[in-house]
């Protein structure tokens, strides 16, 4: 059974990037889109990007200047990185699993504030 | 940036009622459509892809329907493990989710 677990802080300074990380276990990183969603009660549930085991990515239009992923498949693990943090960026972040772009494994989520 | 509609937003059924949602698109996604669901606290769980595809795990009595832009879920009987969330994505674009309907007890 594939699992996702994502780790990182809660807490986040205004202007500051966020750093998160993805641990995958169960399965193998070498295959399938990997990829961060979040939601905010604002705004729903949002599609920031996803990064193949290559390392190749594709970033949502609307985030793409702050985004940065990447993959370690030694760590079976994979990354964001979200810069320039507003209020607005407070949400929970997932990581999940794309087969086709519909997601069949999700972690636990994390919920990070941006707060001063 | 295809926009994704649900509707209503909160639905009122009593366990072993039959559940319809839906779901219109503001532009063609073909057949690239998901619905998930979602409990407090929890991730989405994915239920239907490819617009009728149960996936693995699914009950049977969850079923995903299509006309045009519409998109239909149906709980045919529904469990008192069914009060939850319900999104529709899709991703015949880049991916976008629905606000979601919340199927409350009546």
């Amino acid at each position: 059974q594939v699992q996702l677990q994502e780790s990182g802080p809660g807490l986040v300074k205004p202007s500051e990037t966020l750093s998160l990380t993805c641990t995958v276990s169960g399965g193998s990183i070498s295959s399938y889109h990997w990829t961060w969603i979040r939601q905010s009660p604002g705004k729903g549930l949002e599609w920031i990007g996803y990064i193949y085991h290559s390392g190749s990515t594709n970033y949502n239009p609307s985030l793409k200047s702050r985004v940065t992923m990447s993959v370690d498949t030694s760590k079976n693990q994979f990354s964001l990185k979200l810069s320039s943090l507003t209020a607005a960026d407070t949400a929970v972040y997932f990581c999940a699993r794309a087969v086709y772009y519909h997601l069949d494994y999700w972690g636990q989520g994390t919920l990070v504030t941006v707060s001063s | 940036e295809i926009v994704m509609t649900q509707s209503p937003a909160t639905l009122s059924v009593s366990p072993g009622e039959r559940a319809t949602l839906s779901c219109r698109a503001s532009q063609s996604v073909s057949s690239n459509l998901a619905w998930y669901q979602q409990k407090p606290g929890q991730a989405p769980r994915l239920l239907i892809y490819g617009a009728s595809i149960r996936a693995p795990g699914t009950p049977g009595r969850f079923s995903g329907s299509e006309s045009g832009t519409d998109f239909t879920l149906t709980i045919s009987s529904l469990q008192s493990e069914d009060f939850a969330v319900y999104y529709c994505q899709q991703y015949t674009n880049w991916p976008t989710f629905g606000g979601g309907t919340k199927v409350e007890t009546k």
